[in-house]
């Protein structure tokens, strides 16, 4: 079963839109989420983090909100820009040193 | 500033050839991790490296995969023999080992087993 879960696989949003990506997760004991933005033929990017402690982390134009009682995340882009098309991936990061992963949003931003 | 580098880009070989993957991290980064994506599994962790010594390698499919990381500036992931099934993109990532450090990721070897 997955740990982290992406249940929407594609997301399209017209240019200067809001783009809102979710994330769910089982496990309540993580220290951190992290959200990667990744371009076709490279490697994800670091792009906003949040801890356990927190339930917000803004970052210029993206936003990361956490629900804990409801075990759900999201990022918000605002104002969307058509350089933000890619897959985005949601990770948890527990007191080990690895990643768990989402299987990725495809965001298309619409000119 | 140079990033994690992977080598090759892409590599097309015949089922039973081994296959060798290469990866230099950033520099100073003292946690390195191999990485696989498929479209069946996603991203999923196959093995991670703590100063140069393997921590977990738990994701590491079957015997035939091996990894190494002989300093703290070269891993290597070793498929032998490759079989079809192994076709996927490897990526190799580093990081600093406390906190929230995020992990940096390489652009990845396509690996495609005919």
């Amino acid at each position: 079963d997955q740990q982290v879960k992406q249940n929407s696989p594609s997301l399209s949003v017209q240019e200067g839109r809001i783009s809102i990506l979710n994330c769910d997760y089982t496990n309540s004991m993580f220290d951190y989420f992290l959200w990667y933005k990744k371009y076709p033929a490279e490697g994800p990017t670091f792009l906003i983090s949040i801890s356990s402690i927190k339930d917000k982390n803004e970052d210029g134009r993206f936003t990361v909100f956490l629900n804990k009682s409801a075990k759900h995340l999201s990022l918000h882009i605002v104002p969307s820009q058509p350089g933000d098309s890619a897959v985005y991936f949601c990770a948890e990061k527990t007191g080990a040193n690895n990643l768990f992963f989402g299987t990725g949003t495809r965001l298309t931003v619409i000119p | 500033d140079a990033g994690v580098i992977q080598s090759p880009r892409h590599e097309v070989t015949e089922m039973g050839q081994e296959v060798t993957l290469r990866c230099k991290p950033i520099s100073g980064h003292n946690s390195l991790f191999w990485y696989r994506q498929t479209m069946m599994r996603g991203l999923e962790l196959l093995i991670y490296f703590n100063n140069n010594v393997p921590i977990d390698d738990s994701g590491m499919p079957e015997d035939r995969f091996s990894a190494k990381m002989p300093n703290a500036s070269f891993s290597t992931l070793k498929i032998q023999p490759s079989e079809p099934r192994d076709s996927a993109v490897y990526f190799c990532a580093s990081s600093f080992q406390l906190g929230n450090q995020p992990q940096h990721f390489g652009d990845g070897t396509r690996l495609s087993i005919l």
